[in-house]
């Protein structure tokens, strides 16, 4: 699997919107970008997944840059119930399991 | 609470000894993964299920690790002769895949301590 680079760690005040970003250039045709979450003494939650447009939930936006080596995934108000760890993830197919690196710690500050 | 389930949420044991979890995913998920995590890192693929049938080992999963899904809905991780470094978080996944690519949802995990 291709690798993501994330920064270890960010910042964001409460309802402020919060950018994280995924560097991932030498991300191939086929890799989906997934985005996944850990809240503290939880599994990990699915956030968001795209392969080329721009996506929207009700959790977060996945916007992907159009030669597809970042992307940035977009919480539009922080809430403390944010503060979490963050994985952006590449995956090539259902068929290959996530591989998580060590993501960016996201801390939410009242 | 019709998420992942996994027990026990905690299990220390001392090291030789055997363990036995369960992680009983979303009902109709056709596909189930085990993954371990140690403190400060990000979780470690270890084996996945479609159905019953054991699709993948990690290098991660020694001999002395087995996991089964015998009629394709929960499933068991065994550790044999436990050591000290298997003391990590193990989260088991489920997830419905019927196309290119699917969404996992994690269970709470089981942490191991082995003294």
């Amino acid at each position: 699997d291709a690798k993501t680079t994330q920064p270890n760690s960010m910042e964001s005040n409460e309802e402020e919107p919060v950018h994280l970003p995924c560097n991932h250039s030498t991300i191939s045709g086929t890799d989906y970008i997934h985005w996944y979450r850990q809240l503290p003494s939880q599994g990990p939650e699915y956030v968001i997944h795209g392969l080329t447009s721009n996506v929207n939930n009700r959790m977060a936006s996945l916007a992907i840059a159009e030669d597809r080596k970042s992307s940035t995934l977009i919480l539009h108000r922080a809430t403390l119930r944010d503060a979490a760890v963050y994985y952006c993830i590449l995956r090539d197919s259902g068929n290959t399991p996530l591989v998580f690196g060590k993501g960016t710690r996201l801390s939410v500050i009242a | 609470d019709t998420g992942v389930s996994q027990n026990p949420r905690h299990k220390i044991t001392k090291r030789g000894q055997n363990v036995t979890f369960r992680c009983d995913p979303i009902s109709e998920h056709n596909r189930l993964y085990w993954y371990r995590q140690t403190l400060g890192q990000g979780p470690e693929f270890l084996t996945y299920f479609q159905n019953e049938a054991q699709l993948e080992k990690s290098r991660l999963l020694s001999d002395r690790f087995s996991a089964e899904r015998p009629k394709g809905s929960f499933s068991t991780l065994e550790i044999q002769r436990t050591e000290q470094g298997d003391s990590a978080m193990y989260l088991c996944a489920s997830s419905l895949f019927v196309g290119a690519t699917d969404t996992q949802y994690f269970g709470p995990g089981t942490r191991l301590t082995v003294l």
